[in-house]
């Protein structure tokens, strides 16, 4: 069964960072890109962006491209969002969800305050 | 970027009914469009992928199809276990764009 395990939930104070993690298992790491999605609260769905676990290839869309930074370790089978420079926009709850979006973590909350 | 125009917003329909949920790209996405159920506090389930294939689990109520660049979601005979919200997504191209959503409330 392919199962993507989230971190838990995180409080950031303005301008610091946070690092979320989306630990996979039930299928080869490797062979599927990983996706993140930001969903504000009340508010829909937004793809911030894909990384793929085997080459550390990334893309990213353009409002995000200096808000968050994605990773994976290969030897943990983790995939990483780092956010930056927090603000309260930034209070989401992200989640990760494997290639076609078939299957999804259960969200990590982000809580911006001071 | 694609944009993707879901529509309604929302609605309430009947057990009985035949609920549709459509999506409009702001151009062609050779049939690159998923649907999710979202339900509060959870994460989106896939209901249908590349437009019409349905995904493992998911009830034969659920159906997708295309007309031009409009893509709709059909679900025959709801069930009050189907409210919920529901999303478009195209992942033909970067960035991947999602409709707006349409909060289902059966009744």
């Amino acid at each position: 069964e392919v199962q993507l395990q989230q971190s838990g939930p995180e409080v950031g104070r303005p301008g610091s960072s946070v690092k979320i993690s989306c630990k996979a298992s039930g299928y080869t790491f490797t062979d599927y890109v990983m996706n993140w999605v930001k969903q504000s609260p009340g508010q829909g769905l937004e793809w911030i962006g894909w990384i793929d676990p085997e080459y550390g290839s990334t893309d990213y869309a353009e409002k995000f491209k200096k808000k968050a930074t994605l990773t994976a370790d290969t030897s943990s089978n983790t995939a990483y969002i780092q956010l930056s420079s927090l603000t309260s926009e930034d209070t989401a709850t992200y989640f990760c969800a494997r290639a076609l979006m078939d299957a999804w973590g259960q969200g990590a909350s982000v809580t911006v305050s001071s | 970027d694609i944009q993707m125009t879901q529509s309604p917003a929302s609605l309430s329909a009947s057990l009985e009914e035949i609920v549709t949920i459509t999506c409009k790209a702001s151009q062609g996405i050779d049939d690159y469009l998923s649907w999710y159920q979202q339900k509060p506090g959870k994460s989106p389930q896939l209901l249908i992928y590349d437009a019409t294939s349905l995904a493992d689990g998911v009830p034969s109520r659920f159906s997708g199809s295309r007309s031009g660049t409009q893509y709709s979601l059909k679900i025959s005979r709801p069930q009050v276990d189907d409210s919920g919200i529901y999303y478009c997504l195209q992942s033909y191209s970067t960035p991947n764009t999602f409709g707006a959503g349409t909060k289902l409330e059966l009744k």
